[in-house]
């Protein structure tokens, strides 16, 4: 059974810090891309990132290109998403989501439960 | 960046009866194309993919079709537990991955 189980969220001030973690299991994690989704309270669903399988490439949405860095640990079965220079606007639930193919261009099978980032003052 | 612009935005249909989404994009997304169910507190859950292939374990009432530019959702005779946010997505010219704004299915 694919899990994926995201942790890391919080409250934070503008400009802080945060890294997010996405723990995955049921299937092999090298083989697929992953992919971090966001969804600000009450509203839809914006694509943040991608890493290919492999780690490299990866992909980034110009809402927080030069401020996230997503990256994989595939000996650990883990993705991350380092978040600087945090603003009000990323105030959202972050979602992991594991892609059907190992280079992106296919659509998102399994998705954690998400985790919360709340950017504040 | 490819526009996705879903129709309506709230749509109201009774128990048993057929419910139509409409999805557009703003460009040929050939059938690179992805339909997601969300209820209130749970994660999207993947519905159809490549236009019209359901995703494991998804019944027989939700089918996808369309190619290009125009698509469409339907679900063929709504039960209780159909009633929620359903969204398209391309992934056809990425980056970005673009979703639609969402359609509300609600009960009428």
């Amino acid at each position: 059974e694919v899990q994926l189980l995201e942790s890391g969220g919080g409250l934070e001030q503008p400009g802080a810090t945060l890294r997010l973690s996405c723990a995955a299991s049921g299937f092999t994690f090298s083989n697929f891309a992953m992919t971090w989704v966001r969804q600000a309270p009450g509203k839809g669903l914006e694509w943040v990132s991608t890493i290919s399988g492999s780690g490299d490439p990866t992909y980034y949405a110009d809402s927080v290109k030069g401020r996230f860095t997503i990256s994989r640990d595939n000996s650990k079965n883990t993705l991350y998403l380092q978040m600087n220079s945090l603003r009000a606007e990323d105030t959202a639930l972050y979602y992991c989501a594991k892609e059907t193919g190992a280079y992106g261009y296919s659509a998102f099978d399994f998705w954690g439960q998400g985790t919360l980032v709340t950017v504040s003052s | 960046e490819i526009v996705m612009t879903q129709s309506p935005a709230t749509l109201s249909v009774s128990p048993g009866e057929r419910a139509t989404l409409s999805c557009r994009a703003s460009q040929s997304v050939t059938t690179n194309l992805a339909w997601y169910q969300q209820k209130p507190g749970q994660a999207p859950r993947l519905l159809i993919y490549g236009a019209s292939t359901r995703a494991t374990g998804i019944p027989a009432t939700f089918s996808g079709s369309g190619s290009g530019t125009e698509f469409t959702l339907t679900i063929s005779s709504l039960q209780s537990e159909d009633f929620a946010v359903y969204y398209c997505q391309q992934y056809n010219n990425w980056p970005p991955y673009t979703f639609g704004q969402g359609t509300k299915l609600e009960i009428k």
